[in-house]
């Protein structure tokens, strides 16, 4: 049963930390995407990449985020430095070529203190 | 405005009930639409597309009017497995993109 996984699960850091979040695809998807979930805000689209591409990061702050896909099997978004108010549930999801089915990892909870 | 609208409920029903409820979004032009279920603290996964002539799968039946700008998910004979909050989803420019909806929240109870 191919899955998305990403690390950490869970992290706790303190303002000013950076932030390193990792996700594998499921092998053979090609599209990549980084959301951000919270109460307020619900699921918000941060970057996505397509073969490895970024193709769109326009939901992502600038100044302190980055994402990058170093190779086909490997995405990364990092914060630094981190911020209180970017606490949140950061979701991973893959997909294959049809923009609706993406498939979600299991998200990695971040809180910053 | 947000692009994607939803009542966030919560909508409490008793097993084998019926519910339903809508969500409405602001770009016409609006090409594909579906539903994403999310259990608590779980990762969204999707439920189903939602076609215009309207589409049914098992006890979930989706509807689209694009006329007045909203899709519906209505769920019959409710199961308690049934709990979870359905997001309602937009794909505005036929890209990769996914507009979310902040999701209603549908329990079941015994």
């Amino acid at each position: 049963d191919a899955r998305v996984t990403q690390t950490p699960r869970h992290k706790v850091t303190e303002m000013g930390q950076e932030v390193t979040m990792r996700c594998q695809p499921i092998l053979g998807h090609n599209t990549v995407f980084w959301y951000r979930q919270t109460m307020m805000q619900g699921l918000e689209l941060l970057a996505y990449f397509r073969n490895r591409a970024p193709l769109d990061d326009s939901g992502m702050p600038k100044d302190r985020f980055s994402a990058e896909m170093p190779d086909a099997t490997l995405a990364t978004l990092k914060i630094q430095p981190s911020e209180p108010r970017d606490s949140a549930v950061y979701f991973c999801a893959s997909g294959s070529g049809t923009p609706h089915e993406q498939y979600f990892g299991p998200g990695t909870r971040l809180t910053v203190t | 405005r947000k692009e994607v609208e939803q009542d966030p409920g919560p909508f409490n029903v008793p097993e084998g009930a019926t519910v339903a409820f809508n969500c409405t979004y602001s770009n016409s032009a609006s090409q594909s639409f579906f539903w994403y279920r999310q259990d608590c603290r779980k990762e969204p996964k999707l439920l189903m597309s939602v076609y215009s002539s309207g589409n049914e799968d098992g006890r979930f039946t989706a509807q689209l009017n694009r006329a007045s700008q909203y899709i519906s998910l209505l769920i019959r004979d409710s199961k308690l497995s049934d709990s979870a909050t359905y997001l309602c989803v937009v794909n505005m420019r036929n890209d990769y993109k996914l507009s979310f909806g902040a999701g209603t929240t549908v329990t079941v109870r015994a």
